[in-house]
């Protein structure tokens, strides 16, 4: 079984620019999450989705910050205009359900962003 | 806000060592998961602990769950150098989101 796949691995900016991130979960996972990991620091969410519909966005930077999961698969994530203190492993995660109590979460390899 | 705090933020020991690390918090949490992360990859779950007083095994790794389901403990008996990582747990309240602690960076040298 394939796990969840991200691109690009790397990506270095200026700060002011714009870039996004793309994450396709597990097939047939309904839920797909978006953290940011910041050197030192634990994951945090910035958003849920439950298929194509979004369930947690409570911590998502929203004027910056934007994403999407238009067909319910994939996803992406977009920082415009991107700040020094974006510069964060990003993590895509998905599972199958959505009760987070007892829920198991695929984490894919993370894009790891730098704002200079 | 709920808040884990892990102990300690980095430990460094010899391969046969044992040692714990340790998850705390003022907030109960209905589960607490344990994951390890190593550099590039994202954090993979080893084990959700849903009782207080619950006590899993998982090969040479113990887990525990506290009581009063504010804090958590894994030990590790006879530390190998496959163990290195970064251990993370994380926590869950009824329908909140997962909340992350910063981790403990476990070093195992041969």
């Amino acid at each position: 079984e394939a796990g969840v796949a991200q691109s690009p691995r790397y990506k270095i900016i200026e700060k002011r620019q714009s870039v996004a991130f793309w994450c396709n979960p597990i097939s047939g996972h309904a839920t797909l999450y978006w953290y940011q990991q910041i050197l030192g620091q634990g994951p945090k969410l910035l958003i849920q989705f439950q298929n194509n519909g979004v369930v947690d966005d409570s911590q998502l930077p929203k004027d910056r910050f934007s994403a999407e999961r238009l067909k319910g698969v994939d996803s992406t994530l977009k920082i415009q205009p991107a700040k020094l203190e974006d510069s964060a492993v990003y993590l895509c995660a998905s599972s199958l359900h959505s009760s987070r109590a007892l829920n198991t979460q695929y984490f894919g390899p993370g894009t790891r962003l730098t704002v200079l | 806000t709920q808040l884990l705090e892990q102990s300690p933020q980095f430990l460094s020991i010899q391969e046969g060592e044992n040692l714990t690390v340790y998850c705390n918090s003022s907030s109960v949490f209905s589960s607490l998961q344990w994951y390890r992360q190593e550099p590039g990859e994202g954090p993979v779950l080893l084990v959700t602990v849903v009782t207080g007083g619950e006590v899993k095994k998982l090969k040479r790794l113990t887990f525990q769950f506290g009581d009063a389901r504010k804090d958590s403990s894994l030990h590790i008996t006879a530390a190998q150098p496959g163990d290195t990582g970064l251990y993370l747990c994380a926590g869950t309240s009824g329908n909140t989101p997962l909340v992350f602690g910063k981790g403990t960076r476990l070093s195992v040298i041969a």
